[in-house]
């Protein structure tokens, strides 16, 4: 089955940037989509469309697109970005959506 | 607004069944293609099903295959999961979101937890 692959963890100190990166074989391909997930919370989509960002996302959030691998970025990190993110995108024929395993954030 | 409010979680036994449903509102229903996603303790996010918006397609994750079905009632603006067969490895949180037109998953509901233990 196809495997959407994200790094366990991302640290950056409050102000820097995070990247947070996802690669699946399908990518040149699919869309990606970016989630944030606080505990015990829902999902929030951050980033459509590999660069689209939703009304009321902040602008520090951005998405990019190469080949293979997709990534998050956030721009002057806060403290209330600490969460986790999750990439998902579909398969080479669309039918099947799949999410990366997550990566935790953590401001420093 | 946009509302999905999910119910029907609850303890259930290995090799028992489950009907989940989820309530949308603040939006036309019958418009869209809505999914089930679920989310294990501590674990991420897994993608479980969808279901076209006159309910003429239907796709799960191999691992639900042959025991979950999705269905729809656009008249009652209403989603649902029966879950058969339930293993240990069903217990989640089970989500229910709307697929935007864009693509992804726009709006969540809050989710029901389903746990499978005897």
């Amino acid at each position: 089955s196809y495997e959407l692959t994200q790094p366990p963890s991302v640290s950056v100190s409050p102000g820097q940037t995070a990247r947070i990166t996802c690669s699946g074989d399908a990518l040149p391909k699919q869309y990606a989509y970016w989630y944030q997930q606080k505990p015990g919370q829902a999902p929030v989509l951050v980033i459509y469309k590999d660069s689209e960002r939703p009304s009321g996302i902040p602008e520090r959030f951005s998405g990019s697109s190469s080949g293979t691998t997709v990534t998050l970025t956030i721009s002057g990190v806060q403290a209330e970005d600490e969460a986790d993110y999750y990439c998902q995108s579909a398969d080479s024929s669309g039918t099947y959506k799949v999410f990366g395993g997550g990566t935790k954030l953590t401001v420093l | 607004e946009v509302q999905l409010v999910e119910s029907g979680g609850g303890l259930v036994q290995p090799g028992g069944s489950l009907r989940l449903s989820c309530a949308a509102s603040g939006f036309t229903f019958s418009s869209y293609w809505m999914s089930w996603v679920r989310q294990a303790p501590g674990k991420g996010l897994e993608w479980v099903a969808n279901i076209k918006q006159d309910g003429s397609e239907k796709y799960y994750v191999d691992s639900v295959k042959g025991r979950f079905t999705i269905s729809r009632d656009n008249a009652k603006n209403s989603l649902y999961l029966q879950m058969n067969s339930l293993r240990a490895e069903d217990t989640a949180v089970y989500y229910c979101a709307r697929d935007s037109f864009s693509g992804g998953n726009d709006y969540w509901g809050q989710g029901t937890l389903v746990t499978v233990s005897s």
